[in-house]
């Protein structure tokens, strides 16, 4: 079956354009998660939904940043106003089960979107 | 708070084992995953480990010390496309924070 796809793969915004990154996780998975991850280091956590309720935004770096999931499947990451520093890989992950699951819940990711802000 | 140490870079000869170390200190312990990331590619899930011990799965093996805080992965008969960084990640309780804490990654070259 098909994995966790996200679009675009490739994004260059003007500083202070407004984008809006896609993520189609695998289907039938409950969570979903958003990730930043900076060259040559490992991903840094943004937000995770269960379904289509966002449990968690504690790693959102600022308002400019903003996630949905409004049908618990698909989910956009949107940036207002991008900046340099938001030049990053942003990663969807999917997994099964919530969180709070005792079993291992493997987190499947997709290959990313680069974001390159000039 | 949380703490994942990895090595940054690793070199390794085709054919070699290879030994990737991961420390970690954090609350609400519950597994540890090692997954592989080729560059501009998803990050592939290779292994999970909650028990002590050594979990084997053909080339590669995962070890676990939960008391000392250490888990390591093993890369038997090195292939030159296991040229990759190789991502430690401590699971906790609770799920904060989507409960999966990434260290840093260690990238390794496989030379022929």
């Amino acid at each position: 079956g098909a994995g966790v796809s996200q679009s675009p793969r490739y994004k260059v915004a003007k500083r202070g354009q407004d984008v809006a990154l896609r993520c189609d996780p695998i289907s039938g998975h409950v969570s979903l998660f958003w990730y930043q991850q900076a060259l040559g280091q490992g991903p840094e956590f943004l937000t995770y939904f269960q379904n289509e309720a966002q449990l968690d935004k504690s790693g959102l770096p600022s308002d400019r940043f903003f996630a949905e999931r409004p049908e618990g499947s698909v989910s956009t990451l949107k940036i207002q106003r991008t900046q340099q520093e938001d030049s990053a890989v942003y990663l969807c992950a999917s997994s099964l089960r919530s969180v709070d699951s005792t079993e291992k819940n493997i987190q499947y990711f997709g290959a990313g979107t680069r974001l390159s802000v000039l | 708070g949380q703490n994942i140490d990895q090595p940054t870079e690793m070199t390794a000869t085709e054919g070699a084992i290879v030994q990737i170390n991961c420390t970690y200190q954090t609350s609400g312990f519950n597994g540890l995953f090692w997954y592989q990331q080729h560059a501009g590619e998803a990050p592939t899930f290779l292994s999970y480990n909650v028990l002590d011990g050594l979990e084997e799965k053909g080339r590669f093996s995962s070890f676990l010390s939960r008391s000392k805080g250490y888990s390591y992965l093993l890369l038997k008969e090195l292939q030159m496309k296991d040229s990759a960084s190789y991502l430690c990640a401590v699971k906790r309780y609770g799920g904060s924070q989507g409960n999966l804490i990434f260290g840093k990654g260690t990238k390794l070259s496989v030379k022929p």
